[in-house]
């Protein structure tokens, strides 16, 4: 089955300290994971991809097959990354379905 | 560039009623996306036009959810009748193709059925 898990709902962190929000997923093909993300009062939008391997933001992340995991790290968080969070799988069969996690709320705290 | 337009942005309607939500996709894109987003959930995607095609709709309810995209531009979703658990906000995506293509998400719109 295809499937992303994100395991927290809320992950809440002082301003400075180092982030990671989990994904963890399930998918029998070779995977294309990707981080979205949803400021307040804003639309989703793409964060950064793992085909590309990008630091966006300061964000990174790191696809490690053997733990089927795709998680989103920074070293140090800012206000402004607060956010909510969703990492998603592009199947590559035909269907060309992003599948998405049920998301994290990042509250960096002053 | 406005990006991708929904509208209405909010809709309350009683339950057995129909509704209808439209998206305006980013010029030149022929990929055009409709999600459904359950609260505390991540988008699940409805139906994938490529085109006036739809390509993927085998997530579309069609038993009372329907989908038109003539002329290969504006979209509607529509729902007949309406039930409760049809409480959610609804998300338009458009993309310069399938695959790795980046979508870019409308606002979306909230749906409240009573």
């Amino acid at each position: 089955a295809q499937r992303v898990t994100q395991p927290e709902k809320l992950l809440s962190v002082f301003k400075g300290a180092p982030v990671e929000l989990k994904c963890n997923y399930s998918y029998s093909g070779s995977p294309e994971l990707f981080w979205y993300v949803q400021y307040s009062r804003q639309r989703l939008q793409l964060l950064l991809r793992h085909i590309s391997r990008e630091s966006i933001k300061g964000f990174t992340a790191d696809l490690n097959k053997g733990e089927t995991s795709f998680h989103l790290k920074k070293p140090f968080a800012q206000e402004e990354d607060s956010a909510m969070y969703y990492c998603a799988l592009l199947t590559m069969d035909s269907s060309y379905k992003l599948i998405f996690g049920s998301g994290t709320r990042l509250l960096v705290r002053p | 560039e406005a990006g991708v337009v929904q509208s209405p942005r909010y809709k309350i309607i009683e339950k057995k009623q129909p509704v209808a939500f439209w998206c305006n996709p980013i010029s030149g894109h022929n990929t055009l996306y409709w999600y459904l987003q359950n609260l505390g959930q991540g988008p699940e995607l409805l139906i994938r036009y490529e085109n006036e095609e739809a390509v993927d709709d085998s997530q579309l309810p069609k038993d009372r959810f329907s989908a038109e995209r003539l002329k290969g531009v504006d979209s509607t979703l529509k729902i007949q009748p309406a039930e409760l658990g049809d409480s959610a906000v609804y998300l338009c995506a458009s993309s310069l193709g399938s695959g790795y293509n980046e979508q870019f998400f409308g606002p979306g719109t909230r749906l409240t059925v009573l």
